[in-house]
């Protein structure tokens, strides 16, 4: 099974500050990464899929990059509706979840 | 709208099974992946299996092989997540999600069906 590590666990931030979450596999899977954001009580929503694009309706400010083991969530401009939990996600084999960045 | 809409809140006591329901409308039931993700509180997110609603072929997470069954009804545009054998860390939030084909990314969820384990 592939595994997925991220970090930090949890940063605390400002609005306007950016923000870089980091995200890495266990073993090599392309760009098959995706990210989501989890605020609580709610489901996930997607944010980035296939490493760098982005979903429609997501604001510009939130970006991904990576390829092969290592990949790289960020958001430009911290903005007070984005305070929420990360998530990465990896479908090249199966589908696995990173532990989560919560970011306060 | 794309919508998936799942059944109510569950408690059952350990051993017992649950099924929860996934309603899907606004799109074409058998042309998307279905996925189940459960949640225990104040957790992270762990994918538990896959549906494709055209085939009914399936996909199970090793860890819940042999106690989870996934399952549709075209005519209604539902699937199904069963769970047997509940023990009380089964406690969770458990989500059904659209998932888009290629990349695998699921861009609809359901709301959430909490099933709370106790004796």
């Amino acid at each position: 099974d592939i595994q997925m590590t991220q970090s930090p666990s949890s940063l605390s931030a400002f609005v306007g500050d950016r923000v870089t979450i980091t995200c890495r596999a266990s073993q090599y899977i392309g760009t098959s990464l995706n990210w989501y954001q989890q605020k609580p009580g709610k489901a996930p929503n997607l944010l980035i899929y296939d490493s760098s694009l982005l979903q429609t309706g997501v604001p510009s400010r939130f970006s991904g990059s990576g390829s092969g083991t290592d990949f790289t969530l960020t958001i430009s401009s911290l903005q007070p509706e984005d305070f929420a939990t990360y998530y990465c996600q990896q479908s090249y084999n199966m589908l696995t979840f990173g532990p989560g960045t919560r970011v306060d | 709208q794309v919508q998936l809409v799942q059944s109510g809140a569950e408690v059952k006591k350990p051993g017992a099974s649950v099924k929860v329901s996934c309603k899907a409308s606004g799109y074409t039931f058998t042309r998307y992946d279905l996925i189940w993700v459960r949640q225990a509180t104040g957790q992270g997110l762990e994918w538990m299996g896959w549906m494709n609603p055209n085939s009914g072929n399936t996909g199970y997470a090793q860890r819940f092989q042999g106690r989870v069954t996934m399952t549709r009804n075209t005519s209604l545009n539902t699937a199904y997540m069963e769970l047997t054998g509940l023990r009380y860390e089964d406690t969770a939030v458990f989500y059904c999600a659209r998932a888009v084909q290629a990349v695998y990314a699921m861009d609809v969820w359901g709301q959430g069906t909490t099933v709370t384990v106790s004796s």
